[in-house]
């Protein structure tokens, strides 16, 4: 079975700097999506960025991009120029590609705090 | 922008009451997806449900749990009898095929069983 793993429990940033969050996984399969989602405190699910393993160049959406390391099987999320609208939880998500209508894999989270 | 929709926001139930958590997916989505929150917690995968049946589903979802599109648009979540360990903010979800889409949630509906 896949897993996702989220070290870092809590991370914190200050306004204008860079962080990096980081996720790894284990899987056996080798096509298979990633996700990073954000979770801010209205608790909604919002997708940040995304990735296709059988892609090589990193995906990047404005000041969100991912470190993606398929042999080291870890993706993180590097987040430039934090903004405090940037607080919230950030979860780590998989989804296996070969089969059909597979549900996300979740990490536990990070929670991530925006200090000015 | 195409959203899900999810009914109530928040609600609050006695234990051992039915509850049904109701959901609107995107209209051309196939697939469909509860997941459960607990507080602090990661987000848990429920099940999910195509052309009209579960395709698959956790150890969560037991016999307490079910699901169904009783009109075409609407995919409800219905735990029979309530339990204190069900208090969550459960996510309704769709994506529009099976493979490679990104899955939209939608804003959630916070169950509180008191």
């Amino acid at each position: 079975a896949q897993t996702v793993t989220q070290s870092q429990p809590e991370m914190s940033v200050q306004e204008a700097e860079t962080v990096t969050l980081s996720c790894t996984y284990d899987t056996s399969e080798s096509d298979y999506y990633l996700f990073w989602y954000k979770q801010p405190p209205s608790r909604q699910m919002i997708l940040v960025i995304r990735q296709e393993a059988y892609k090589q160049q990193n995906a990047t959406e404005n000041r969100f991009s991912v470190n993606f390391q398929k042999a080291a099987k870890s993706f993180s999320l590097k987040i430039s120029d934090s903004q405090l609208g940037d607080a919230a939880m950030y979860f780590c998500a998989y989804r296996s590609a070969n089969q059909a209508g597979t549900a996300l894999i979740f990490g536990k989270g990070t929670t991530l705090s925006v200090s000015s | 922008e195409p959203e899900v929709t999810q009914t109530p926001s928040h609600q609050v139930t006695q234990m051992g009451q039915e509850v049904i958590l109701r959901c609107v997916p995107i209209s051309n989505h196939l697939y469909f997806y509860w997941y459960r929150q607990i507080l602090g917690q990661k987000v848990e995968f429920l099940v999910s449900f195509y052309n009209n049946e579960i395709s698959e589903k956790s150890e969560i979802f037991d016999d307490q749990f079910s699901v169904e599109r009783p009109d075409g648009s609407n995919f409800t979540l219905k735990i029979r009898s309530t339990k204190l360990e069900d208090s969550a903010m459960y996510f309704c979800a769709s994506i529009l095929s099976g493979s490679g889409n990104t899955i939209y949630f939608g804003e959630g509906s916070w169950l509180t069983v008191v």
